[in-house]
């Protein structure tokens, strides 16, 4: 079956602290990945997608960059975090018409 | 510009009564659109999904309806159930372009 993971579920960081958050997908092959963030009170907002291996698509101009080492992984990083990174972080990908999200990130920058 | 624009952006309804969500969208031009709906601290979860020639498509206790020339989508829930209580987003795309917008969701409260 196809399923994505999403990995942590929340978390506390301190400003200035570097960022890693995983996302992986299961029972598909070279899969369209993105990543979106959904401040509080605000719609869901493109970060980043991904076509292929290696391929980053950036969507905003912003503190946080994107990874897809393998075909199935995703990953969003930041080197330094900032107070305005808070937010709920949700990958996701896409399958014909059909988009499958992830159970979200839960990230507060201290 | 395009835009996909909720009503209304909170609602509180009681237990086994019905209610209707509104979404009107200037995506151009239309692909598909999407209701999704999203419990809180969880990602949302597709619902229905219509492309441009269908107008109407049920899921449960879910109907959306779609009119492409008023630009304008609903989604209906009958007999709402205590678990109903979440936000429900509205997903355009474009034809022209990969990429999803959103609208910024109507919060359902259904009190027993």
């Amino acid at each position: 079956s196809q399923t994505i993971h999403q990995w942590p579920a929340t978390l506390v960081q301190p400003v200035g602290s570097p960022l890693s958050l995983e996302c992986t997908v299961e029972g598909t092959s070279n899969p369209n990945l993105y990543w979106y963030r959904q401040a509080a009170g605000r719609g869901l907002q493109l970060l980043f997608y991904s076509v292929g291996i290696g391929q980053i698509s950036s969507e905003v101009p912003q503190n946080l960059s994107a990874s897809r080492p393998q075909d199935r992984q995703f990953i969003l990083s930041s080197k330094k975090l900032l107070l305005s990174d808070s937010g709920f972080y949700l990958c996701a990908w896409k399958q014909g018409y059909g988009y499958t999200f992830g159970s979200g990130t839960r990230l507060t920058v201290v | 510009k395009n835009q996909v624009e909720q009503s209304p952006q909170s609602l509180i309804i009681l237990e086994g009564k019905n209610c209707t969500l509104q979404c009107n969208y200037t995506v151009s031009p239309f692909s598909n659109l999407r209701w999704y709906k999203q419990d809180t601290g969880r990602g949302p979860v597709s619902l229905t999904i219509m492309t441009f020639s269908e107008n109407t498509k049920s899921n449960g206790r879910y109907t959306a309806t779609l009119d492409a020339d008023t630009k304008q989508s609903s989604l209906h829930i009958t007999a709402s159930q205590l678990s109903d209580s979440a936000s429900y987003i509205c997903v355009v795309s474009s034809i022209n372009t990969d990429k999803l917008i959103f609208g910024t969701g109507t919060r359902l409260q259904v009190f027993p």
